[in-house]
């Protein structure tokens, strides 16, 4: 099955700073990468996605790179705020496989964003 | 256009006792997934479901644990005689179609004593 990788467990950056978090995924198949943001006490929140056919992909402040050769994917955010605060998780799915449903997530990422 | 609902938003049970966790997905979507999130954990796949069919239970532990999606209603995710490695959250998500972006609810916060 596929396995998710995510680094680092921990990132603290100073407001105005950029963060990058970084995800290695196994499943040569997989296919659809989205990224959450959860809050404490919250539910997981969709922030960005990225499929395999796609290099980049940007949202203001947020881009997501994907190298499928190298099997990874990346989250940067710029001019990071205090409100960016968060746990935040990766994924990979299989979109075509037999368990297209099936979202694998990273352990996540601790971003602390200090003013 | 409200989001996934999720209830209980807290549930605590004794040992043994059942647990049952309601997921209504949002208007329009007809597939739910179901996730567990053990504490400073991932969150782990357990079932995908659409109307009155299980499409993916692998991520589900064998016994105790069913889950469903009726016709009409919401999805339930329901712990038979739980034990305290149940305590987690657990988070249902729902989608207009299949693989692709899931929207997660608040998820139930589960604690057994």
């Amino acid at each position: 099955g596929e396995n998710v990788e995510q680094h680092p467990s921990t990132l603290s950056v100073q407001e105005g700073d950029s963060a990058v978090i970084k995800c290695t995924y196994s499943d040569s198949a997989s296919n659809y990468f989205p990224w959450y943001k959860q809050e404490l006490g919250k539910g997981p929140q969709l922030i960005i996605d990225i499929r395999s056919n796609v290099g980049e992909k940007k949202d203001q402040r947020i881009a997501v790179t994907l190298n499928k050769t190298a099997k990874h994917f990346s989250l940067h955010i710029t001019e990071t705020q205090p409100e960016d605060s968060a746990v935040y998780f990766c994924a990979a799915l299989n979109a075509g496989g037999t368990s297209y449903g099936k979202l694998t997530f990273g352990q996540g990422t601790i971003l602390t964003v200090h003013p | 256009n409200a989001g996934v609902m999720q209830n209980p938003r807290h549930l605590v049970r004794r040992r043994g006792q059942e647990a049952r966790l309601r997921c209504s997905p949002m208007k329009g979507h007809s597939h739910v997934y179901w996730y567990r999130q053990l504490p400073e954990e991932g969150l782990k796949f357990m079932v995908y479901l659409q109307k009155e069919n299980i499409i993916d239970e692998s991520g589900m532990p064998k016994e105790r644990f069913s889950a469903e999606f009726p016709k009409e209603g919401p999805s339930i995710l329901r712990i038979q005689q739980v034990v305290r490695g149940d305590s987690a959250a657990y988070f249902c998500a729902s989608s207009p179609l299949g693989g692709g972006w899931q929207y997660f609810g608040p998820g139930t916060r589960l604690t057994v004593t």
